[in-house]
């Protein structure tokens, strides 16, 4: 596809089980954001990859987050026994680069609610 | 402290009026760029206007148009002849250059919603 694709765009999960959320970038793109979103608030920076550097982790909100990116493309955020404050929408983004003035694209997200 | 700060939860515009939503940001890093993104009820973050910091002018796209204070450290998004599609979610975001070092990071506020009505 043509822009960002994220999968699945809905996720309920009991407390305690893991979940795995994926992000297809566009293609050519290097760099891939994760950002966290609740409820009517801002987004929250969770983890950055670009090209084949180490990726940026600052974000994450515990040990129980964790994120791939294979080959440069597909990656894969993963949130090991969910919590209820892990209910939110987790949106990817993609850029040509990490410049100061590349904008990013974002995908429709993933809505997560952790019953 | 926060990065950007918008002040105005919600907002409320009048059909083909324009409307100013108001964004300030905090930095002590000389290069860095402001974004503008739009996010409607169907949840996709929309670009719409960039601004960097050397800039001379301010940005323009359409409609939308950036009003850049500098010194203010203030980058308050102009929406012209406002449309009933132009109601949405409206997020601030800034990058900063970290010297040079930048990871494209985006720093969002917490958003304003804007209202158009007929």
């Amino acid at each position: 596809g043509a822009g960002v694709s994220q999968s699945p765009s809905n996720k309920v999960t009991e407390k305690g089980k893991d979940v795995e959320l994926r992000c297809d970038p566009i293609s050519g793109h290097t760099a891939l954001y994760w950002y966290r979103q609740s409820l009517g608030q801002g987004l929250e920076f969770l983890i950055y990859f670009q090209g084949n550097s180490a990726p940026d982790k600052s974000g994450l909100p515990s040990d129980r987050f964790s994120a791939e990116r294979t080959g440069g493309s597909v990656s894969t955020l993963t949130i090991q026994r969910t919590q209820q404050e892990d209910s939110a929408v987790y949106l990817c983004a993609s850029s040509l680069w990490a410049g100061l003035n590349t904008e990013a694209f974002f995908g429709q997200g993933t809505r997560l609610t952790v019953v | 402290a926060q990065k950007i700060t918008q002040t105005q939860p919600g907002m409320f515009v009048q059909e083909k009026e324009a409307v100013t939503l108001d964004c300030t940001y905090d930095t002590s890093d000389p290069s860095y760029g402001l974004f503008w993104y739009k996010q409607p009820s169907s949840g996709e973050m929309i670009f719409l206007i960039y601004q960097g910091s050397y800039d001379q002018q301010n940005a323009t796209e359409g409609r939308y148009s950036l009003n850049f204070q500098k010194a203010r450290k203030s980058a308050n998004l102009v929406i012209s002849a406002s449309q009933l599609g132009d109601s949405a979610m409206y997020f601030c975001a800034m990058k900063e250059d970290a010297g040079g070092t930048s990871y494209g990071k985006l720093t969002f506020g917490q958003g304003t919603i804007l209202t158009v009505h007929p």
